[in-house]
């Protein structure tokens, strides 16, 4: 079973602008991971936010986490064609890592 | 190899016959997982490997699905007598065996039934 539940489903952007995602989840993890995926095939690590942080960068990522409401948010801000690409939250229980249904960007030039 | 292998990367097989996917992880990582991926969709987790933990098989959605993983190091993942809603992507991750660590995932196996 999944998860994690992104929300929205799929974003449109103008390049420049900044993307939004949520992902809720249900159960107590110990960390929870933001993935990418082009072109349907391997899925490439973004960020790491561990149940104990609230908030974590990496250039233009920031993602927060509230552990109260089990909910995470991911922003890229100022956004690149290349930023097109599919996003899954993951939830780390411990040792199983399930994948949420993610959300589809696509950046307009 | 520095990253994880999977093989084939597409394979095409009739409705009914077995195949087998091999994912080689990369060297010194203990946890090794397999998801299944229709086409649109999320991960689905089919399995999970820890050195010699037994394996979590919780997510094989029937068993004509089995994975081995032979001497903590590569795994292979067997459908038996596939079905035509087998066709999916593949994909298998492994990383190390400490607690917060990121996944590493191969760029899967595409397997169509026809």
């Amino acid at each position: 079973s999944q998860q994690g539940e992104e929300d929205p489903q799929a974003l449109s952007i103008q390049e420049g602008e900044n993307a939004t995602m949520n992902c809720s989840y249900k159960t107590s993890i110990n960390n929870l991971q933001w993935y990418r995926q082009n072109s349907g095939r391997g899925l490439v690590h973004l960020i790491l936010i561990r149940s104990n942080e609230r908030e974590k960068h990496s250039g233009r990522l920031r993602v927060t986490l509230d552990t109260s409401k089990k909910s995470s948010s991911l922003l890229i801000t100022a956004s690149r064609a290349a930023d097109t690409a599919s996003y899954f939250c993951a939830t780390d229980a411990g040792y199983k890592l399930s994948f949420g249904a993610g959300t589809t960007v696509t950046v307009r030039a | 190899g520095a990253g994880v292998s999977q093989s084939p990367s597409n394979k095409v097989t009739e409705k009914g016959k077995d195949v087998e996917l091999r994912c080689d992880p990369i060297s010194g990582h203990t946890a090794l997982y397999w998801y299944r991926q229709s086409l649109g969709q999320g991960l689905e987790f089919l399995i999970y490997f820890q050195g010699n933990s037994a394996p979590d098989k919780s997510g094989l959605p029937s068993d004509r699905f089995s994975a081995e993983r032979t001497g903590g190091s590569v795994s292979t993942l067997t459908i038996q007598r596939t079905q035509q809603e087998d066709s999916a992507v593949y994909l298998c991750a492994s990383r190390p065996g400490q607690l917060d660590t990121e996944a590493f995932f191969g760029q899967g196996t595409r397997l169509t039934v026809v």
